[in-house]
């Protein structure tokens, strides 16, 4: 039963244009949402994260929104850089819990 | 202020032998913790330990699979009787004190094992 799904493996964007990755969960005791950028045969490492009281978070090219009553969340990227091809992960964790529960993945490809 | 240390970056194992996997956490971290990444898949976690003491292993399978923290030294994930199904990539994170809301986790590079 996955409680964390991104339900598209890959997705290509020009350079310079707009990447959104999206996110959906079913678990309603999930209330910080993080974005992970992954490298080939690199961890994980953060990138930016909400908690379930705003519906936005910015952090210069990356912005998350959140949308708790459709249980989606999705980051944008503006504008994409070949730099930030990578897999991103989606991971939630719950009030007063520790453990991460991750997406799938998203393939982003940044053509040039 | 290095990052957190995983060794081996790769590891080979036949059916039947032990893995061991490490890690050492970032300078000032207490708080470790390993995931799983099968292939095509999500990192899934496994436990959770500070210093001599495991918090949760539910996500630990029940048998071959143990962990450690000790006082000293790098956090030891131990898989005996390697089967195929273990291959996967082994993640670990760190944190000054317990993650989540605005304490961030740190990750690894991450041990590929691989069950031959």
């Amino acid at each position: 039963d996955q409680q964390v799904k991104q339900n598209s493996p890959s997705l290509s964007v020009q350079e310079g244009r707009i990447s959104i990755l999206n996110c959906d969960y079913t678990n309603s005791m999930f209330d910080y949402f993080l974005w992970y950028k992954k490298y080939p045969a690199e961890g994980p490492t953060f990138l930016i994260s909400i908690s379930s009281i705003k519906d936005k978070n910015e952090d210069g090219r990356f912005t998350v929104f959140l949308n708790k009553s459709a249980k989606h969340l999705s980051l944008h990227i503006v504008p994409s850089q070949p730099g930030d091809s990578a897999v991103y992960f989606c991971a939630a964790t719950g009030a007063g819990s520790y453990q991460l529960t991750f997406g799938k993945g998203t393939k982003l490809s940044v053509i040039p | 202020n290095a990052g957190v240390m995983q060794n081996p970056r790769h590891l080979v194992r036949r059916r039947g032998q032990e893995a061991r996997l490490r890690c050492s956490p970032m300078k000032g971290h207490s708080h470790v913790y390993w995931y799983r990444q099968l292939p095509e898949e999500g990192l899934k976690f496994m436990v959770y330990l500070q210093k001599e003491n495991i918090i949760d292993e539910s996500g630990m399978p029940k048998e071959r699979f143990s962990a450690e923290f000790p006082k000293e030294g790098p956090s030891i994930l131990r898989i005996q009787q390697v089967v195929r199904g273990d291959s996967a990539a082994y993640f670990c994170a760190s944190s000054p004190r317990t993650q989540g809301g605005d304490t961030e986790a740190f990750f690894g590079q991450g041990t590929r094992l691989t069950v031959v």
